[in-house]
């Protein structure tokens, strides 16, 4: 099975513009979990998408949004970008389950480094 | 609201030297998860443990849950070069969806 997907890799963008990451998950999995890495603040929890719904979200304001479209490939949206936007962007699936709490292990992607000017 | 804290935060040991981790959480956790990280790479999950005192081995790791189900622990073994980099514990609340990960521990094996 081909693992998790991000596109695109690496970006550069300057304050104020916007930007969009997508990530393809595992064939066959359902949810997908957004996740923010920086060296200062760890990873921290930005939402999470199963059956195009978003289940959970973190505490990031709402420039940061978020889909997933029902073959459950899913992006993620930062608008009015800031300096300190700047970071790994972790997107990461797992198999999920409908209504109950998931116990399933999160398959990460590469990423998509971030990088704000 | 839920916070994971891990110490320490930074280890260095020699080759063979043994290794250990800890997770601690604010609120009682439904399950905990541990990933490992490579320099330049991605989270990579190790294992879950699920039930209060828990203790699950993976060769030279050795996994346990707290009693409380509040707190972790991971224990290497005669450390190697392969085992460099950063560990994370993530713990979910009991009845939420959320993964929470720690602040995670950066080891350093010097050969």
């Amino acid at each position: 099975k081909a693992g998790v997907t991000q596109t695109p890799r690496y970006l550069i963008k300057t304050r104020g513009q916007q930007v969009t990451l997508s990530c393809s998950p595992i064939s066959g999995h359902r949810s997908v979990s957004w996740y923010q890495q920086t060296p200062g603040q760890g990873l921290q929890f930005l939402f999470e998408y199963f059956s195009e719904t978003q289940r959970n979200k973190g505490n990031f304001p709402g420039r940061f949004s978020g889909r997933q479209f029902s073959n459950s490939r899913s992006e993620m949206n930062v608008s009015t970008l800031e300096l300190g936007d700047s970071a790994l962007y972790l997107c990461a699936s797992s198999p999920g389950t409908s209504g109950a709490v998931s116990y399933n292990e999160q398959f990460f992607g590469p990423g998509t480094r971030l990088t704000v000017l | 609201g839920q916070q994971v804290m891990q110490i320490p935060q930074y280890q260095h040991v020699q080759e063979g030297e043994d290794f250990t981790t800890y997770c601690n959480s604010s609120t009682t956790l439904s399950n905990i998860q541990w990933y490992k990280q490579r320099p330049g790479g991605h989270p990579v999950f190790l294992i879950q443990l699920v039930k209060s005192g828990e203790v699950k081995k993976q060769k030279r790791l050795t996994f346990q849950f707290g009693e409380a189900k509040k707190n972790s622990s991971l224990h290497i073994t005669a450390t190697q070069t392969t085992d460099v980099g950063t560990y994370f514990c993530a713990g979910r609340e009991t009845g939420a969806n959320n993964l929470f990960f720690g602040t995670g521990t950066r080891l350093t094996v010097i050969p």
